[in-house]
């Protein structure tokens, strides 16, 4: 069964830095990994998906990597705004016989 | 024009009442889910539903039910309400199976 999980659970940074949000799986045959945000209260915004014949995905400020050999996917965030504050979720769209997975997210605040 | 919506927002019922949340998208979409996100805000999946037959099926309790009237719809039927399905529940769909999902902006159910 497909496991993700999401380091760190929690993140607070000043306004300008660049950061980096990881997300790991224990099943390497990954199909896709798709990144999210939640704002709180509301649905998920699809942010980025890679495709398993892919690598990375970029979208402005964000940029999303897949390794499937180690297990993991990074995102990263350039010129962090307080607008980009939210709850970042990586998930396997496709977690395999036992369904859809998506890791537990990382809630990042960005002080202005 | 919304992607994916739900109906109703906001559902507040007594515990053993049945209800129904609607679920409708406009993306010509062939597969739909329905996730769980409980009071820790963890997401689940429930249901996936693909040109209208089930294909993944949680171990939910068969008081959940989804059904589907054609491909642009699934909505969910709970019998029997109970406390611990208190959540926030989500509907979400995709291209097919393992691509990039999009989400509706939620049901919040609360069961007294």
């Amino acid at each position: 069964k497909q496991e993700v999980t999401q380091i760190p659970a929690a993140l607070s940074v000043p306004e300008g830095e660049n950061l980096v949000l990881n997300c790991s799986f224990t099943d390497s045959a990954i199909y896709n990994l798709q990144w999210f945000r939640q704002d709180p209260g509301k649905g998920l915004t699809s942010l980025l998906l890679i495709q398993s014949s892919q690598r990375e995905q970029t979208s402005g400020r964000l940029n999303a990597s897949l390794d499937k050999s180690s297990g993991r996917s990074t995102l990263y965030i350039a010129a962090s705004q307080p607008g980009d504050s939210a709850t970042y979720l990586c998930a396997d769209p496709w977690g395999g016989a036992d369904g859809l997975t998506f890791g537990k997210g990382t809630h990042l605040i960005i002080q202005p | 024009d919304t992607a994916v919506s739900q109906t109703p927002k906001y559902l507040v019922t007594q515990m053993g009442n049945d209800k129904s949340i609607k679920c409708e998208q406009n993306l010509g979409h062939d597969t739909m889910y329905w996730y769980k996100q409980d009071s820790k805000k963890f997401l689940k999946i429930m249901f996936s539903y693909n040109n209208k037959e089930l294909i993944i099926n949680e171990t939910v309790p068969n008081r959940f039910s989804p059904k589907s009237p054609d491909k642009a719809h699934l909505n969910l039927h709970i019998n029997s309400l109970e406390l611990g399905d208190s959540a926030v529940y989500f509907c979400a769909s995709s291209q097919d199976l393992g691509g990039e999902q999009f989400f509706g902006p939620g049901t919040r159910l609360t069961v007294l």
